[in-house]
């Protein structure tokens, strides 16, 4: 089945410093991914995707990279703000849809 | 209106007792999840059904039995509850032929004393 490892497990930036998420997944027949925000005592919401066909997607702030042939994808947050502080989750499956294996989790801390 | 909704938000139960905790989705999707996300935040996939119909039992001790009545509803039963079953427990439905990920629930969070 898939594996999915995320690095760092927490990260602590200055107000509008960037930050940067690492996902690595096992199964190469993955082709979605997606990843999730959840604040505190919240339920997980998606706030990017990416599928494999593309290889960098902007929303804002955000961005999302996949790089299928290392089996990595990243996400990046610019201009980091206090309300950006949640744990932040990778997820990989092979069809948007179906069962999503998740990575550990990030804890992001956005210092005022 | 809730798109994914969970009944109830808070449990708190002794040991050995036994528990359900249900799922709704108003979503009209055809598949629906249990997670379970423990101290450490990390969300492990417990069941997922497919029209009402059991497609994956991950490692799960059998004290957990998942019942869908009909696609839009998803309920946990829980049998003689121990500590470490304390956990919040999302729900998530998605729809297999869509280009979209899941939506899910606002959680219930079991507390076993």
């Amino acid at each position: 089945g898939e594996n999915v490892e995320q690095h760092p497990s927490t990260l602590s930036v200055q107000e509008g410093d960037s930050a940067v998420i690492k996902c690595t997944y096992s199964d190469s027949a993955s082709n979605y991914f997606p990843w999730y925000k959840q604040e505190l005592g919240k339920r997980p919401q998606l706030i990017i995707d990416i599928r494999s066909n593309v290889g960098e997607k902007k929303d804002q702030r955000i961005a999302v990279t996949l790089n299928k042939t290392a089996k990595h994808f990243s996400l990046h947050i610019t201009e980091t703000q206090p309300e950006d502080s949640a744990v932040y989750f990778c997820a990989a499956s092979r069809n948007a849809g179906n069962m999503l294996t998740f990575g550990g989790g990030t804890r992001l801390m956005v210092k005022p | 209106d809730t798109a994914v909704s969970q009944t109830p938000k808070y449990l708190v139960t002794q040991m050995g007792n036994d528990k359900s905790i249900k799922c709704e989705q108003n979503l009209g999707h055809d598949t629906m999840y249990w997670y379970k996300q423990d101290s450490k935040k990390f969300l492990k996939i417990m069941f997922s059904y497919n029209n009402k119909e059991l497609i994956i039992n991950e490692t799960v001790p059998n004290r957990f039995s998942p019942k869908s009545p009909d696609k839009a509803h998803l309920n946990l039963h829980i049998n003689s509850l121990e500590l470490g079953d304390s956990a919040v427990y999302f729900c998530a439905s998605s729809q297999r032929s869509t280009n979209y990920g899941y939506t899910f629930g606002s959680g219930t969070r079991l507390t076993v004393v």
